[in-house]
């Protein structure tokens, strides 16, 4: 069975720090994606990031980077010089299986305080 | 490209009524996912419409129901209505290949009183 774990609940740092929400996951696929969602309080999902199992390529993206390491299963992602727009609830998720379903974690809830 | 887009965006309703949520995918997209988002459950799948057709469903019990049009809009409905059924629903849209991402609307916010 598939599963995503995303550890921390809540967390609150001042604006500017680093933060790194975990995920780790389980599968048995070896082909599968990963993706990073935030979702603001107005509701919506913003897809973040997305990467498949071939690629352990780390990435940044400005203030974004993501630490994919197969051989831990995990899927970190780092904000640094954190602000208080980041704050949201971040999903990590796993799409894959025979049924191509997509798991979501429960979600991380950032809170950046000024 | 408009996004996905759901109507309506506030719903109230009574235990036992029944209702239908709406979804716009993007355009050329075909596949249309549903999700329940409680604070208690978090993100649960519902189902997955694919050119018309159910390619997948989650644990739900069959008060709720969705179909796909031929223009890959997607409703979703969810009969005899209970307080528990009091979430945020969200649609999601992808092109349906292997390698593509989905991409979710603003959600549906239904109370059940």
């Amino acid at each position: 069975a598939q599963k995503v774990t995303q550890a921390q609940t809540e967390i609150s740092v001042v604006e500017k720090e680093d933060v790194t929400l975990d995920c780790v996951y389980e599968t048995r696929d070896t082909t599968y994606y990963l993706f990073w969602y935030k979702q603001p309080p107005s509701g919506e999902l913003v897809f973040l990031i997305r990467r498949n199992s071939f690629d352990e390529q780390n990435e940044i993206s400005g203030r974004y980077s993501w630490n994919f390491q197969k051989s831990t299963s995990s899927f970190n992602f780092t904000i640094t010089a954190s602000q208080v727009v980041d704050s949201a609830v971040y999903f990590c998720a796993l799409r894959g299986g025979r049924d191509d379903k997509i798991i979501f974690g429960k979600g991380t809830r950032l809170h950046i305080l000024p | 490209k408009a996004g996905v887009t759901q109507t309506p965006r506030y719903l109230i309703k009574t235990r036992g009524q029944q209702v239908t949520l709406s979804c716009s995918p993007i355009s050329g997209h075909r596949s249309v996912s549903w999700y329940q988002q409680t604070p208690g459950q978090g993100l649960q799948f519902l189902f997955e419409y694919f050119s018309e057709t159910q390619r997948n469903k989650g644990n739900f019990p069959g008060r709720f129901s969705g179909r796909q049009f031929s223009n890959s809009r997607s409703e979703m409905n969810v009969s005899t209505l209970e307080l528990g059924d009091s979430a945020l629903y969200l649609c999601a849209s992808r092109t349906g290949e292997d390698t593509d991402t989905q991409y979710f609307g603003p959600g549906t916010r239904l109370t059940v009183l």
